[in-house]
């Protein structure tokens, strides 16, 4: 079982503010980093697919970059707004033998943006 | 376009009761999953499908069936509930297995099992 890590766990950032957090999952046998926001109440809507190594992806003022060779990613938030205020879930997809299997979720990181 | 959609939205159980968990989507997308969330532990992979006709276990599949008779609809079943069952489960889907694509997920089914 892979074990995908987010930290810090929650965030109270002010509006204005910039951010950012991380996800930690194993190298090894790697296929793709997937990036959600999930606000309460509502189902996980999908941010980034990250794959090769020292990608950046961005949309708007959200963007992610990817390491793959020591199984971290960064999740940047420029100029915080209340609407961003969300869990962000990130999830590991691993490379096995007939494909990739199924997503493994970090727990992760509660985002609070103060007005 | 509707999605991926759940029904139903939440159901209360007794233990020993059986139900089934609905899921559809109208994207002719090949890969289908059920996963369950519970406070403090994030989303657990229970089962997925690649195809019709084709499923598969995940890290938590005990105590739950699931069968993909056509490539829209994915049921996930409960034989006989018990409380640690009692959870919020979403369905999500992709176009394929290890398309590089983002999944989609349904708003979710809030059981509990008393």
């Amino acid at each position: 079982i892979l074990n995908v890590e987010q930290s810090p766990q929650s965030l109270h950032v002010q509006e204005g503010d910039s951010t950012n957090f991380t996800c930690s999952f194993p190298s090894s046998n790697f296929y793709a980093l997937h990036w959600y926001r999930w606000e309460t109440a509502k189902s996980p809507e999908a941010l980034f697919v990250m794959t090769l190594n020292g990608d950046e992806k961005k949309k708007g003022r959200i963007s992610a970059t990817l390491n793959t060779k020591e199984g971290y990613s960064y999740l940047y938030i420029k100029g915080s707004q209340p609407e961003d205020s969300a869990t962000y879930l990130c999830a590991s997809e691993m490379y096995s033998g007939g494909g990739a299997d199924g997503l493994t979720f970090g727990k992760g990181t509660h985002l609070i943006i103060q007005p | 376009n509707a999605g991926v959609t759940q029904t139903p939205k939440f159901q209360v159980l007794k233990t020993g009761q059986s139900m089934t968990l609905q899921c559809a989507q109208d994207m002719n997308h090949e890969y289908m999953s059920w996963y369950r969330q519970d406070p403090g532990m994030g989303l657990r992979l229970i089962h997925y499908s690649v195809g019709a006709g084709i499923t598969d276990q995940g890290e938590v599949p005990n105590g739950y069936n699931v069968s993909r008779s056509t490539t829209e609809d994915f049921p996930l079943r409960l034989l006989s509930a018990a409380p640690s069952q009692t959870s919020v489960y979403f369905c999500a889907s992709s176009l394929k297995q290890g398309s590089i694509q983002p999944q989609h997920f349904g708003d979710g089914t809030r059981l509990s099992i008393l």
